[in-house]
């Protein structure tokens, strides 16, 4: 299948830097590309779907100025977690969609984020 | 409102055996549903999906059933093996709305040796 890659896969932080996670798709072109975070014992919340060249849509409840997508290139997309705080903590996982590809979404491996 | 559920959040199955995990959802919009198995610290990876036009999709030792009528989805895993323990994630979207995949909460698969 096709992979995606997420770079840092770990990162830890002092509260109130920034954060840049990266999310690629390795051999082929990601015309969408989702944002998610998972808490300790729950599902996967989305926070935004980014389409390359265009502003990422957010869903309700993220900050979009605190969650800064970037989808540059069809084959990157970054999250920059502005102003990071200890509540930021959690596993940021990134998906990506190719272009005629509907029925299904390539997951990266995910990014540990630490803020203390 | 949590429109796909997964309502055990754990099982535990002897290796070799069936196992059976269990998803219903309650927005009648979904046509298309997904299963992801995930190990800790790693990214969900993708295993089968179903189209609402099937009641059954096969995949080697995975099969999914759907229940429409239910709005319920299952998947079973036979034979079960060791490396099957993970946490398993029934995802759902509506193809001619937003395609926004909706997750359930997980079921934790243990495969007893």
């Amino acid at each position: 299948g096709a992979v995606v890659s997420q770079h840092p896969s770990w990162v830890i932080c002092k509260s109130g830097t920034s954060v840049k996670i990266e999310c690629r798709s390795l051999d082929f072109q990601a015309t969408t590309m989702f944002w998610y975070r998972q808490f300790p014992k729950q599902s996967l919340m989305l926070m935004a779907t980014s389409n390359e060249g265009s502003k990422a849509t957010y869903e309700q409840g993220v900050e979009k100025d605190k969650f800064l997508i970037n989808h540059a290139s069809l084959t990157l997309s970054t999250l920059t977690v502005t102003s990071a705080h200890p509540e930021d903590s959690s596993f940021y996982i990134c998906s990506a969609r190719g272009r005629g590809n509907d029925d299904e979404q390539f997951f990266g491996p995910g990014t540990r984020l630490t803020v203390l | 409102d949590q429109q796909v559920k997964q309502n055990s959040p754990s099982l535990s199955v002897q290796e070799g055996r069936i196992s059976i995990l269990n998803c219903d959802y309650t927005n009648s919009m979904f046509d298309y549903f997904l299963w992801y198995k995930k190990y800790p610290a790693e990214g969900p990876t993708f295993l089968i999906s179903i189209s609402s036009i099937k009641d059954k999709n096969e995949d080697g030792r995975f099969t999914v059933f759907l229940n429409k009528s239910a709005k319920h989805l299952s998947l079973h895993i036979v034979p079960s093996q060791p490396g099957d323990s993970a946490v398993y994630f029934c995802a759902a979207f509506w193809s001619f709305g937003n395609e926004k995949l909706t997750f359930g909460t997980g079921t934790r698969l243990t495969i007893i040796p």
